[in-house]
């Protein structure tokens, strides 16, 4: 049973340039939430997608948007880069909205330069 | 603001001893408090959890405390295994919504 996938595992952007970061949640979950982790950091939730609405969002600007597919995949935006997004974007998952028991994605490390 | 604060950012144990992380928090409506363990290239992972009232929980070596009335609450490994070493992550959430986490300590267990 594979767990929480992301794609790509690395990626290098310049600023003002767009991103999108995929995650496929774990087999038997439906929910996805979406976590930012600067180094040395904890992760900071972003928002949480259930039945493809996004249901929480965390103190982040709209340059940050998401999306969940009938497959319940979700795709993680973000728009005019700042070399403050640099971080680990990390996706997890669960069965409905609960974050009690959520599973992590290896997260995708994205460097703006 | 940050509604979780951890210490310490790290802490070294030899083998056997006992590792102690420390957590406080600022919203007294907190309802459930978990633990991560994170190791490096890979996501957090749920270790344990507690909720408010319940003042301590035991997992096999591991064991959170919680201070209610001191809004504390911490991580207890015992007999600590090189194992064990990785960077800890308490967090709080209320009613499910928008979990906290702190800054997480890195635990590193000396043979």
């Amino acid at each position: 049973d594979a767990g929480v996938t992301q794609s790509p595992t690395h990626l290098i952007k310049t600023r003002g340039q767009q991103v999108t970061l995929r995650c496929s949640p774990k087999s038997g979950h439906d929910t996805v939430s979406w976590y930012q982790q600067a180094l040395g950091q904890g992760p900071q939730f972003i928002f949480q997608y259930y039945e493809e609405e996004e249901r929480q969002r965390g103190n982040f600007p709209d340059r940050f948007s998401g999306h969940q597919f009938p497959n319940y995949s979700s795709e993680l935006n973000v728009n005019a880069l700042l070399l403050g997004d640099s971080a680990l974007y990390l996706c997890a998952s669960s069965h409905g909205t609960s974050l009690h028991e959520q599973f992590f994605g290896p997260g995708t490390r994205l460097t703006v330069l | 603001q940050q509604q979780v604060k951890q210490s310490p950012q790290s802490l070294i144990v030899q083998k056997g001893g006992i590792s102690i992380i420390n957590c406080a928090y600022e919203n007294t409506a907190f309802d459930y408090f978990p633990w991560y363990q994170q190791f490096p290239g890979k996501g957090p992972a749920l270790l344990i959890a507690i909720r408010p009232d319940v003042s301590e929980k035991k997992e096999g070596r591991f064991t959170i405390s919680f201070n209610k009335s001191a809004k504390q609450f911490s991580l207890h490994i015992m007999d600590s295994q090189p194992g064990d070493s990785a960077t800890y992550f308490c967090a709080a959430t209320l009613n499910d919504y928008k979990l906290s986490f702190g800054a997480g300590t890195t635990v590193t267990v000396r043979a």
